[in-house]
């Protein structure tokens, strides 16, 4: 399966606290991407990283790729109650195949 | 204006009845797709269509029946609803087909089979 695997599944951490989530995978890609989902409401997406970069930054978020490893991880920075969603790596692949998503990670920032 | 709209945002029917939700998109991208979210949160993708043509079906029952009149609607009707068709279904829409382009979502449709 070409599906990726959040760690951990759910994580609570207090505001101000750094969350940090990480997102493995079985075959190999050309991009890995970040997405929010809020409850009730539909996917966001947060970052991009091509597989031939190890870094990245938005804002808050830092996002790294590690290809020997298929494994990325998604940090967020000085975390608000606003954070608080699940998160989901999504693996590109080439030609026509649609991204797929990982099962998440819940997220919960505590005030 | 929302960009990835979809309608209904829930609905609940009985067992065997034939149900519709619709979607349309104001981006002016060529790709459009449906997904389906399960209880725990899993999300698949049924259905990829590049410009009016459908270019994924991912081994999804023929009672799920995608149509697209034109590259900004795609609808997706279900015939002979099951217990195990309830779930959440996500339609969104990306600029290109293929794994590098980033999705935009609409906000889902909550589908109750009783």
């Amino acid at each position: 399966s070409q599906q990726g695997e959040e760690d951990p599944q759910a994580l609570s951490i207090q505001e101000g606290e750094n969350a940090t989530m990480n997102c493995s995978y079985k075959t190999s890609i050309n991009n890995l991407q970040w997405y929010r989902q809020n409850s009730g409401r539909g996917l966001v997406h947060l970052i991009l990283i091509r597989s031939n970069e190890r870094e990245k930054h938005s804002g808050r978020l830092r996002v790294t790729l590690d290809t020997s490893k298929k494994s990325s991880s998604l940090l967020i920075t000085a975390s608000r109650a606003a954070d608080t969603a699940s998160y989901f790596c999504a693996t590109g692949h080439s030609g026509n195949t649609p991204l797929v998503f990982g099962k998440g990670t819940r997220l919960s920032v505590i005030a | 204006d929302t960009a990835v709209s979809q309608t209904p945002k829930y609905l609940v029917t009985q067992m065997g009845n034939d149900k519709s939700i619709k979607c349309e998109q104001n981006l002016g991208h060529d790709t459009m797709y449906w997904y389906k979210q399960d209880s725990k949160k899993f999300l698949k993708i049924m259905f990829s269509y590049n410009n009016k043509e459908l270019i994924i079906n991912e081994t999804v029952p023929n009672r799920f029946s995608p149509k697209s009149p034109d590259k900004a609607h795609l609808n997706l009707h279900i015939n002979s609803l099951e217990l195990g068709d309830s779930a959440v279904y996500f339609c969104a829409s990306s600029q290109a087909a293929g794994g590098s382009e980033k999705l935009f979502f609409g906000s889902g449709t909550q589908l109750s089979v009783l």
